[in-house]
């Protein structure tokens, strides 16, 4: 069965620079939602879409943004990297926007020197 | 907000032992996921298990929605189930999960 795809799998950035995570979410499903997962953190919600809204919006920076596109892919936009920002970012996806079981992808490892 | 709570936080296991995980939940849930993460840090799907009991080989799980507590049990534990097991919640709106601190399981041989 198709699962959520992440890419990249690894990045590594230094401080001040940008990134762009790319998520793809399972066919059919129109809700996609980011996690963060610092080191030995329990992932943390950042944003969330349903149907290429922003649906929900958690702990995110201002340095941070995200979409979705009409083919339902999300990408998140980081920029002015910080060290902090080091982590696990977690894409996941469900066939509607409350109540459903998510699914996770493989995460994208971001590491800023 | 709703709080998760998840115990105990750490266990150690000798191969072949079995092991009951729990995790508590403040308020009223419509859904409940277990997840192993592997020492890759993948964040395996064990269970959606908002009530009731469900059985995956030797992995279960049981959730009292209005005694608001799941519990995972895993028999037969062996050295690949190591790793850390999250319980999360959706929050009040439905639109984002709230995950536990995590049980980290250590399973030797």
């Amino acid at each position: 069965a198709a699962g959520v795809i992440q890419s990249p799998r690894h990045l590594i950035k230094e401080k001040r620079e940008t990134a762009t995570l790319k998520c793809y979410p399972i066919p059919r499903h129109d809700t996609v939602y980011w996690y963060q997962q610092g080191p030995g953190q329990d992932p943390q919600f950042l944003i969330s879409f349903y149907e290429k809204m922003q649906s929900d919006k958690g702990s995110i920076p201002d340095r941070f943004s995200a979409q979705q596109f009409s083919d339902y892919h999300s990408e998140l936009n980081m920029s002015s990297l910080e060290l902090g920002d080091s982590a696990l970012y977690f894409c996941a996806s469900s066939p509607s926007t409350t109540a459903k079981q998510q699914y996770f992808g493989p995460g994208t490892r971001l590491t800023v020197t | 907000g709703i709080q998760v709570e998840q115990s105990p936080p750490d266990l150690i296991l000798q191969e072949g032992a079995n092991s009951t995980l729990r995790c508590n939940f403040s308020d009223s849930v419509n859904n409940l996921q277990w997840f192993h993460q592997n020492p890759w840090g993948q964040l395996i799907n064990l269970f959606y298990i908002p009530s009731g009991t469900k059985q995956n080989g030797r992995l279960s799980a049981t959730t009292v929605a209005t005694e608001r507590y799941s519990l995972l049990y895993i028999s037969s534990s062996q050295t690949t189930d190591s790793g850390v097991y999250f319980c999360a919640v959706f929050n009040q709106a439905g639109t984002a999960l709230i995950f536990g601190k995590g049980t980290t399981l250590s399973v030797s041989s």
